[in-house]
């Protein structure tokens, strides 16, 4: 069975650092590309970025390029988001979620969620 | 890269079927044949209920069905039941910066 498992988040004041994780189990992880995507609570889905099997290829929206970092880690099974530069508007509950054929989100994970506020 | 336009609610009775819009451009919808949607329950992640315009994962409900025109996806939920209530996002792939571009969300309601 499939599972992504989210952790790391929590609240933090703006301008400082938080790390995610997401700790994923039965599949072949260094097989699959893996996204962020996040969601302020009570709106909508919003794709933060992507990082590819290798590492080789990474993306990241416009709104958080230059402040947050996606790694992963195969051996581990392990993805990661390092968020610096926090900022009210980062506040949201973040999905891993792996993607297929880069076409779809097939299994996303339950979310954690980072409120940013002084 | 804006977010797609879907209704902000759609409803009907049980039994019924309705349909959901999902409206891009042709850098996004129109340009692509990958046009995913996913149902979110209160309090739970999403879920990929049609994938590549109107492919249904297994274990998903022939109930649900897609289709595309245009810049315009659909999603159909046909013989509605309670259980069909929730959230539903529409995606697609997009040839700009930003490779990936959610729906606003529709919420299904189920009278």
């Amino acid at each position: 069975e499939v599972q992504l498992v989210e952790s790391g988040g929590g609240l933090v004041q703006p301008g400082r650092s938080l790390r995610l994780s997401c700790a994923a189990s039965g599949f072949s992880f260094d097989d699959y590309a893996m996204h962020w995507v996040r969601q302020v609570p009570g709106k909508g889905l919003e794709w933060v970025s992507s990082i590819s099997w290798n590492s080789g290829i990474i993306g990241y929206a416009d709104s958080v390029k230059g402040r947050f970092t996606i790694s992963r880690d195969n051996a581990k099974n392990s993805l990661y988001l390092q968020m610096n530069s926090l900022r009210a508007e980062d506040t949201a509950l973040y999905y891993c979620a792996r993607i297929r054929l880069n076409d779809y989100f097939d299994y996303w994970g339950q979310g954690t969620l980072v409120t940013v506020s002084s | 890269q804006s977010a797609l336009t879907q209704p902000a609610s759609v409803s009907g009775s049980p039994g019924q079927s309705i349909t959901i819009s999902c409206t891009g451009t042709s850098s996004d919808v129109g340009a692509y044949n990958y046009v995913s949607w996913y149902q979110q329950h209160p309090g739970k992640a999403p879920k990929l209920m049609i994938y590549d315009v109107s492919n249904r994962p297994s274990g998903v409900s022939n109930r649900f069905s897609g289709s595309k025109s245009g810049n315009t996806a659909s999603l159909t939920i046909s013989g509605l039941q309670a259980e069909d209530e929730a959230d539903y996002y529409c995606s697609s792939y997009t040839s700009t910066s930003t490779p990936y571009v959610f729906g606003t969300g529709t919420k299904v309601t189920v009278l």
